[in-house]
């Protein structure tokens, strides 16, 4: 069983609400991803952190995706203003390392989101 | 640029019969290849990954797969299917100089009892 720590499992929200979801990652896993994944199961990586620092991202320039991995508290993505096309799973992963390499990755069951 | 194919979308068969899913890569150097599995309403979890040595990697539930760099792929193999193996495969592609891995768009077996 995963224990990648995902809430809530499913998110339904209209277009233009916000929508925000948590992560809880593996115990001593510094290395925190998320990933999109559309109903064609394609996967589009978002961004990772290390510790609370950003590692890599998309270019979130709609500036409608934030996240952030604080110290202390769980990971979180944030859509500003919903749109129909972020409907989705979003994935949160964990890992010992940076992803690159051998390392594998943890994942939590994820967050069902839709937008109607 | 990295890139995975999985060319069968969906792959019917029945219980106890053997099984191949496909894998195709594409990257400059040697890639590290991973075989994710996703069963219903459940997160991804790892079925193997290759990163050297044996080009034949053994995973969990009797699952194997074999790394071919002349054919640039992966395939995931197991020699009887229960019912149970029914969930979408991913293979998924990274590499030492990227801190992201790439994912396939999966294929959804459905084991017929």
């Amino acid at each position: 069983n995963s224990k990648v720590i995902q809430t809530p499992r499913y998110l339904v929200k209209g277009q233009g609400q916000k929508a925000k979801m948590r992560c809880i990652p593996e115990k001593g896993h510094p290395v925190v991803f998320w990933y999109q994944q559309n109903k064609n199961n394609e996967f589009k990586f978002l961004i990772n952190f290390q510790n609370q620092e950003v590692l890599q991202q998309i270019d979130m320039t709609e500036k409608r995706f934030s996240a952030e991995c604080p110290s202390n508290s769980p990971c979180s993505l944030e859509i500003q203003s919903s749109e129909a096309g972020d409907s989705a799973l979003y994935l949160c992963a964990s890992s010992f390392g940076t992803g690159g390499g051998n390392e594998r990755l943890f994942f939590g069951h994820g967050t069902k989101l839709s937008v109607l | 640029a990295q890139s995975v194919t999985q060319p069968d979308a969906r792959v019917t068969v029945s219980e106890g019969a053997s099984l191949q899913l496909r894998c195709k890569y594409s990257y400059s150097a040697t890639p590290y290849l991973f075989w994710y599995v996703q069963y219903p309403r459940q997160g991804l979890q790892l079925l193997l990954k290759y990163y050297s040595g044996d080009p034949v990697v053994q995973g969990v539930n009797s699952f194997e797969a074999e790394f071919s760099k002349s054919n640039s792929s992966f395939h995931l193999q197991k020699a009887s299917v229960h019912w149970s193996d029914s969930a979408v495969y991913f293979c998924a592609l990274s590499s030492s100089n990227t801190n992201k891995v790439v994912f396939g768009t999966g294929t959804r077996l459905q084991v017929l009892p």
